[in-house]
């Protein structure tokens, strides 16, 4: 089966850095995405990792380890609106092609 | 470019009655997704389309939803009859080939009383 396991909840201080852990568990892994969803928004693509490193996008950097079946979400110099829940999404492969399951959600409030 | 278009954003029924949910995807993305996202949990795939072809269903309950994308563009998802515990946000993506990004619509909340 397919599995995702990431934090519940993390708080964090505005100008702090926060990382947001991720594990996986799947059959046909090609990669991993980091989505963002504000309240009563829809999920944002934020970043994408198949190999393994960092890849960093401004202020988010995304990484992972294949051999760990791990990644991580790092978001520097925090804002106010950072405040969201923050999605692991596995790639996978399926019948037709890839799909996208996602973990249950990290939710981030940020603090003054 | 345009956006993921879905209608409509809010509905409410009863249990037992029927809905439907109509999804415009980005043009010219072959591959269109309908997510089940239940508060405070992530969105869980349903339903997936390459161009007018199902790919993946395995996460559809069948005997109560339905969903279609005839001409390989715009897509209905349909849920007859509904119980309480399909009361959720009922999302559509849609994703180029090549790419690695999923758009998003806006999402239809749906609450079923």
């Amino acid at each position: 089966g397919q599995s995702l396991e990431q934090p519940s909840e993390v708080t964090a201080v505005e100008g702090a850095i926060v990382q947001i852990n991720c594990t996986y568990q799947t059959s046909g892994f090609y990669g991993l995405s980091w989505y963002q969803q504000h309240d009563g928004g829809a999920p944002t693509f934020l970043s994408y990792n198949a190999l393994d490193g960092l890849e960093e996008t401004g202020r988010f950097s995304s990484f992972l380890s294949r051999s760990d079946s791990y990644g991580y979400l790092l978001l520097q110099e925090l804002q106010m609106k950072d405040s969201a829940s923050y999605f692991c999404a596995v790639r996978d492969r399926n019948t037709g092609g890839f799909k996208t399951i996602f973990g249950a959600g990290t939710r981030l409030f940020v603090k003054a | 470019e345009a956006g993921v278009a879905q209608s409509p954003r809010y509905k409410i029924i009863e249990k037992r009655q029927s809905v439907a949910f109509w999804c415009n995807p980005i043009s010219g993305h072959a591959t269109l997704y309908w997510y089940q996202q239940i508060l405070g949990q992530g969105p869980k795939l349903l339903i997936q389309f390459q161009n007018n072809g199902v790919v993946d269903d395995s996460q559809l309950p069948k005997d109560r939803f339905s969903a279609e994308r005839l001409k390989g563009v715009d897509s209905t998802l349909k849920i007859q009859p509904a119980k309480l515990e399909d009361s959720a946000v009922y999302l559509c993506a849609s994703f180029e080939q090549g790419n690695y990004e999923q758009y998003f619509g806006p999402g239809t909340r749906l609450t079923v009383t």
